[in-house]
């Protein structure tokens, strides 16, 4: 069985550009999270699906910042424009139900704003 | 908001003694989960607990939740050089689904 997966695992871009980020969960996870770490500190909760609708997404910094799951499998991370403090690794993480609460985490998009 | 104290930050320590390390939270959770990661990855799972009280091994791995929920431990016996990595604890408060991490514990083994 795949785990959770990312997509890219490593992105670079300038100041105003926007970028997406793509995760594809494990096959049948109900749960999708996006996490964020920045700079050596703690991984921060961004927002959390499930399925397709947004259950908790009081993490996100600002506007800027736009997530979707469109029926309910993959999802995508838009940041647009992108600043410099949103540099750093996004990790995307998903869980059968809620009832199941193993969390796994996918390995993560290096995002570095230059 | 909710915050979790994980400590310690980093520990060297040698090869083949037993490692410690906790978190403690401001609010009670109803559940803990205790994750590795390794330069480059994602955090990996090692154990989750889900009653106060509960103490559960995975090999050399032993994790407690505390008796008041607001706490949980992570023991590693007989450490060995691939134990090397960030640990970081993970607690989900009543009322929600999502999992607040804590800070990480940097552990680095001296063979």
């Amino acid at each position: 069985e795949a785990g959770v997966t990312q997509f890219p695992s490593h992105s670079v871009i300038e100041k105003g550009q926007t970028v997406t980020l793509r995760c594809d969960p494990i096959s049948g996870h109900d749960n999708l999270y996006w996490y964020r770490r920045v700079m050596g500190k703690e991984i921060k909760f961004l927002l959390h699906f499930v399925k397709e609708s947004k259950q908790d997404e009081s993490g996100m910094p600002n506007n800027r910042f736009l997530a979707e799951r469109t029926g309910g499998t993959y999802s995508t991370l838009k940041v647009q424009p992108a600043e410099l403090e949103d540099s750093g690794v996004y990790f995307c993480a998903s869980s059968l139900d809620l009832r199941d609460e193993k969390l796994f985490f996918g390995s993560g998009t290096q995002l570095s704003v230059l | 908001g909710q915050q979790l104290n994980q400590s310690p930050q980093s520990m060297f320590i040698q090869e083949g003694e037993d490692v410690s390390m906790n978190c403690t939270s401001s609010s009670i959770f109803n559940t803990w989960l205790w994750y590795k990661q390794d330069p480059g990855e994602g955090p990996v799972l090692l154990i989750a607990l889900y009653k106060a009280g509960e103490l559960t091994s995975n090999g050399r791995l032993t994790a407690q939740f505390g008796i008041t929920r607001k706490d949980s431990f992570l023991n590693i016996s007989a450490s060995i050089p691939s134990d090397v990595g960030i640990y970081f604890c993970a607690g989900r408060a009543t009322g929600t689904y999502k999992y607040i991490f804590g800070t990480g514990t940097r552990l680095k083994v001296l063979a």
